[in-house]
Order: C-alpha cells, then sequence, then structure tokens
C-alpha cells in the first residue's frame, strides 16, 4: 500500500503566526490531495482539496502541491487559538479497481495566545 | 455536503458481543466507506461499501468479522462481530463528495469493548 507520512508533532505556533504543516506520498501516480482537520472528539472535516502544482487559497488557508517532490503542504495564516486541532492529509489512490484515500497519522497543531 | 448520521454515538460492549452501527446520508451517494481509528491514531479503511454487491475489503479485515450490508444509496450497516477489546475504538463512515474523490465523515461510533 502507498504511504502518506506527516510529522506527528505537536507543532507549537503562536497566534497570529503562519503555521506550515507538511505531507509527503510515494504514489507519483496520485491526482487528488486533501486535508482535513479533526478537532479532539470529533470526526474529520475537509478543508482543502488540490489537483493542479501550486498554491490554491481559500481564506485563511493556502494548499500546496509539488507532484515532482510528492510533497503537499498547508498553511494556515493568522493562526487562532481555534485552528488548534490534527491536520491529517489524504491521498487518492486507485487500487484494486477502487478508489480510495490514503491518511497520514495527522500532525497535532497547538496554537497558543 | 451530504448530511452524515450515524447510530449508536457510542456504546459499551461485553466480550464475545456482536455490534451493528448504522450509517444514514441525506441523499443518495455511489460510494460508502467504513473507517476504523484507534485511540491516537489515523483513519484505517476497513472496507468500501458497495450497493448491490459485497463489500470489498482492506488488508487484514474480513467479512466475517466485519460484515456489510449496503441495501440501497443512503444506508449502510457495519457490524463489529464476536468483539474483543482489541476492537475498541472509534468506527466513521463516510460517503464520497460530488466533486472528485473527497469524502465526508459521519460523526463516528465510539465502541469500548470490555
Amino acid at each position: 500500500q502507498k504511504e502518506v507520512e506527516q510529522n506527528s508533532g505537536p507543532l507549537s505556533v503562536p497566534e497570529g503566526a503562519i503555521a506550515s504543516l507538511n505531507c509527503t506520498y510515494s504514489d507519483r501516480g496520485s491526482q487528488s490531495f486533501f486535508w482535513y482537520r479533526q478537532y479532539s472528539g470529533k470526526s474529520p472535516e475537509l478543508i482543502m482539496s488540490i489537483y493542479s502544482n501550486g498554491d490554491k487559497e481559500d481564506g485563511r488557508f493556502t494548499a500546496q502541491l509539488n507532484k515532482a517532490s510528492q510533497y503537499v503542504s498547508l498553511l494556515i495564516r493568522d493562526s487562532q487559538p481555534s485552528d488548534s486541532a490534527t491536520y491529517l492529509c489524504a491521498v487518492h489512490e486507485f487500487s484494486g479497481g477502487y478508489n480510495k484515500l490514503i491518511f497520514g497519522a495527522g500532525t497535532r497543531l497547538a496554537v497558543h495566545p | 455536503s451530504a448530511v452524515i448520521s450515524q447510530k449508536p454515538s457510542r456504546d459499551i460492549c461485553q466480550r464475545g458481543t456482536s455490534l451493528t452501527i448504522q450509517c444514514q446520508v441525506d441523499s443518495q451517494v455511489t460510494m460508502m466507506f467504513w473507517y476504523r481509528q484507534q485511540p491516537g491514531q489515523s483513519l484505517t479503511l476497513i472496507a468500501t461499501a458497495n450497493q448491490g454487491s459485497e463489500a470489498t475489503y482492506e488488508s487484514g479485515f474480513v467479512i466475517d468479522k466485519f460484515p456489510i450490508s449496503r441495501p440501497n444509496l443512503t444506508f449502510s450497516t457495519l457490524t463489529v462481530s464476536n468483539m474483543s477489546p482489541e476492537d475498541s475504538s472509534i468506527y466513521l463512515c463516510s460517503v464520497r463528495g460530488t466533486l472528485g474523490y473527497e469524502q465526508y465523515f459521519g460523526p463516528g461510533t465510539r465502541l469500548t469493548v470490555t
């Protein structure tokens, strides 16, 4: 099975700073990438998707994709304490005739006032 | 995105018993998935629930232990059979979105086996 790697953290940033979350993946054929946010005790929530090389911005979130380096990242600008959560990177895989997502272990982000 | 509900939200079960978890979606969806998330861990795909055919199981998961039903395009069940404490986990259903391969998750079922 293909792998998705994330630094488990915790990544600690001060309020107002930029948080940078990184993810690498092993399948060169992957074309679809997703970032999920998971608060403690809650289910994952989709916050960003990216399919093409470059940057994609949505509010305070920017996803960056570099397929040549097999690297996807999530930047959170003006970090708030409410951003404190675990961020999961997911990569689409087509295997055995089925489409599925492979999840990384997640990076725990702590934003302190 | 679709609204997904799961029942029960949590349960405490005795070793050797079985529990059936229900997943209901407010709209028809082609793909439904079942995941397990053990404490402090990421998501592990158990199986893809196919409407009208048997579920497709991932390596390490078998139908006898985790039978799945998908009677229509809005509903699926996952049964955890002959439970042991190692089955204590959060079980999540998800559905594929309409834009691509994104998935949306239900609220989860927290299972504790004693």
